[in-house]
């Protein structure tokens, strides 16, 4: 299976606190891609990083990529409130399909 | 100015019935997608459509079947509806069949 799986589960920290979330993946991969989900919401493409990239930023997000051990983490800093969500990491090989990872829920307590 | 919409929000049938669930999408992407999202929040592509070139995951049931009239559109067709299948159904699209997806608000769809 291309499934990927995210570590941990279930992350609560408090507002202001750095969030890091771990995504393991089995096959080659072209890009990695990091999405969100609010409750009861579609997912959103928050970064996308290729497999000759070991680092990328966005704002208050980064992603990092080691192939070798084929593990992904996503650090969001001085997290918010409305960081509350599921995140997701997804893997692609080529020009196919996305497999998603099992999420990690992450709640910023106030 | 929604970028990917479906329709309905919510689809409540009993079992047997055939079902749609519509999906727009506004963006001028090539490729569409359907995904299934069970109640342990695991998300499954079921289809992906691109320029005509239909893909189809092996182990979604033929019950299942994607029409997509034009570019912009990709609706699922379910028939005999089943408990299983009671899900939040997804709708994405992309420039093309590697990067990004944006996807809808999904469809929650309760078989009874």
């Amino acid at each position: 299976s291309q499934q990927g799986e995210e570590d941990p589960q279930a992350l609560s920290i408090q507002e202001g606190e750095n969030a890091t979330m771990n995504c393991s993946y089995k096959t080659s991969i072209n890009n990695l891609q990091w999405y969100r989900q609010n409750s009861g919401r579609g997912l959103v493409h928050l970064i996308l990083i290729r497999s000759n990239e070991r680092e990328k930023h966005s704002g208050r997000l980064r992603v990092t990529l080691d192939t070798s051990k084929k593990s992904s983490s996503l650090l969001i800093t001085a997290s918010r409130a409305a960081d509350t969500a599921s995140y997701f990491c997804a893997t692609q090989t080529g020009a196919n399909n996305l497999f998603f990872g099992t999420g990690t829920r992450l709640t910023v307590i106030p | 100015d929604t970028a990917v919409s479906q329709t309905p929000k919510y689809l409540v049938t009993q079992m047997g019935n055939d079902k749609s669930i519509k999906c727009e999408q506004n963006l001028g992407h090539d490729t569409m997608y359907w995904y299934k999202q069970d109640s342990k929040k695991f998300l499954k592509i079921m289809f992906s459509y691109n320029n005509k070139e239909l893909i189809i995951n092996e182990t979604v049931p033929n019950r299942f079947s994607p029409k997509s009239p034009d570019k912009a559109h990709l609706n699922l067709h379910i028939n005999s509806l089943e408990l299983g299948d009671s899900a939040v159904y997804f709708c994405a699209s992309s420039w093309d069949r590697e990067g990004e997806q944006y996807f809808g608000p999904g469809t929650r769809l309760t078989v009874t």
